[in-house]
């Protein structure tokens, strides 16, 4: 496996629910990543947390809300999401050791959520 | 803004055959290219990263090529396997946004390897 964990694998949620997504990376990475997979559509990336800290929200509507308490945890609350937030939800994160040039590190995925929203 | 392409969409291969597919991606914003293999109900996995024009990377049966100059790069599989079976992803990096990667996914290429 990769080390990075996420719960739970299956959701269904109403309208007017809501819930939260976990994700759990094992490998003492800085940075962490949300992204969405929609029907026949690319991974698309929603959030990047670095230290905690949020670095990039890629215009994603509010009632997805993503939150960072520490390097090793992220979760994704979600309120009154419409029936097109149906998609899977994948974690990944990924460090910049000392040394390394920018934007060559691998990514760490976890097996992702699968939403729908009724 | 990166834009991604993969082809084919899908492919389906005989077993022990040999096949490969593309990604393509516009050359002026390049900075680094990973591949990934995404087995159905499984975490993405990282096969390959490469930088550099030129590059070639093997992992085993599965290797790759970089042309940054012409926005390209081909994955070759040689001897197919069952097991081979997934989705293979490619990924542009673009700027770092402080300090953290943002990867552009093209839409993937499965492939079906069939006994």
């Amino acid at each position: 496996e990769t080390g990075v964990t996420q719960t739970p694998r299956h959701l269904v949620m109403g309208m007017t629910n809501k819930k939260s997504l976990k994700c759990e990376q094992h490998l003492g990475h800085n940075a962490m990543y949300w992204y969405k997979q929609s029907a026949k559509k690319p991974l698309e990336l929603m959030f990047v947390y670095n230290f905690k800290e949020q670095t990039e929200n890629n215009s994603v509507p509010s009632r997805f809300s993503p939150e960072c308490p520490n390097s090793s945890h992220l979760f994704l609350h979600l309120h009154t999401l419409q029936p097109e937030d149906s998609a899977l939800y994948l974690c990944a994160s990924s460090q910049r050791g000392p040394g390394t040039s920018g934007g060559r590190e691998t990514q760490y995925f976890g097996p992702g959520t699968r939403l729908l929203v009724l | 803004i990166l834009n991604v392409e993969q082809s084919p969409q899908s492919l389906h291969v005989q077993e022990g055959d040999s096949t490969n597919f593309t990604c393509s991606f516009p050359s002026s914003n390049f900075y680094a290219l990973h591949w990934y293999r995404w087995e159905t109900a499984k975490s993405p996995e990282a096969l390959f990263v490469m930088t550099l024009n030129g590059d070639e990377k093997k992992k085993g049966r599965i290797s790759a090529t970089l042309n940054t100059k012409e926005g390209y790069s081909y994955l070759y599989i040689k001897g197919s396997q069952p097991e081979d079976s997934a989705t293979y992803l490619c990924a542009l990096s673009g700027r770092l946004v402080q300090g953290a990667q943002k990867l552009v996914f093209g839409q993937g290429t499965r492939l079906t390897i069939n006994p």
